[in-house]
């Protein structure tokens, strides 16, 4: 079975970094895109970035650009998400999510997200 | 690109057929994803590439459109639909979702 494992979340103060995980099995991680989509409490969806196979397709949301960083390691099956410079407007539940096919074709598999929250 | 849905939210009953939209600031060809979202859980995907039912959905929903225009349509509620709907436009980056539709008994 396919399983998305988050991790790395927590409470952070503003300007503060944080580093997401994404812990992937069941699948040839390496034959997918992979993305983070966020959701603030109360709020809709946001994807944030999104990164092919090989790392050599990657874009961001306009709310992130520059701030965050996605990368991924096929070697252990996971994806990151390096996010610097935290807003408050940050603070939401991050999911990590397997495109269905190399690309453009939507999410199939979700994690059950990791929260992350920007206070002082 | 832009994507608008319509209504923000919805009240219907059990059996009834609603239709949801969702329009593109720009023609995104059939690039398009519908999800059901519940509360507490993730999102779920429905619907790609406008059309095509994702395995193990029910026949009761249907996606239709292309270009700027799209519908999302379940032929007859039943009790586990009451849900949030999204679309994502997915013809290139960034993937952006729509606003929602909150379907409500």
């Amino acid at each position: 079975d396919v399983q998305l494992v988050e991790s790395g979340g927590g409470l952070v103060q503003p300007g503060r970094s944080l580093r997401l995980s994404c812990a992937a099995s069941g699948f040839t991680f390496d034959d997918y895109a992979m993305h983070w989509v966020r959701q603030a409490p109360g709020k809709g969806l946001e994807w944030v970035s999104g990164i092919n196979w090989n790392s050599g397709n990657i874009d961001y949301a306009d709310s992130v650009k520059g701030r965050f960083t996605i990368s991924r390691d096929n070697a252990k099956n996971s994806l990151y998400l390096q996010m610097n410079s935290l807003r408050a407007e940050d603070t939401a539940l991050y999911y990590c999510g397997k495109d269905k096919t190399a690309g453009g074709h939507g999410v199939d598999y979700w994690g059950q997200g990791t929260l992350v929250i920007v206070s002082s | 690109i832009h994507l608008t849905q319509s209504p923000s939210s919805l009240s219907a009953s059990v059996g009834d057929r609603v239709t949801i939209t969702c329009r593109a600031s720009q023609g995104i060809s059939s690039y398009l994803a519908w999800y059901q979202q519940k509360p507490g859980q993730a999102p779920k995907l429905l619907i790609y590439g406008a059309s095509t039912l994702q395995s193990g959905v029910p026949s009761r929903f249907s996606g239709s459109g292309s270009g700027t225009d799209f519908t999302l349509s379940i032929s007859s509620l039943q009790p586990e639909d009451f849900a949030t709907y999204y679309c994502q436009r997915l013809n290139s980056y960034p993937f952006t979702f729509g606003q929602g539709t909150k379907l409500e008994i």
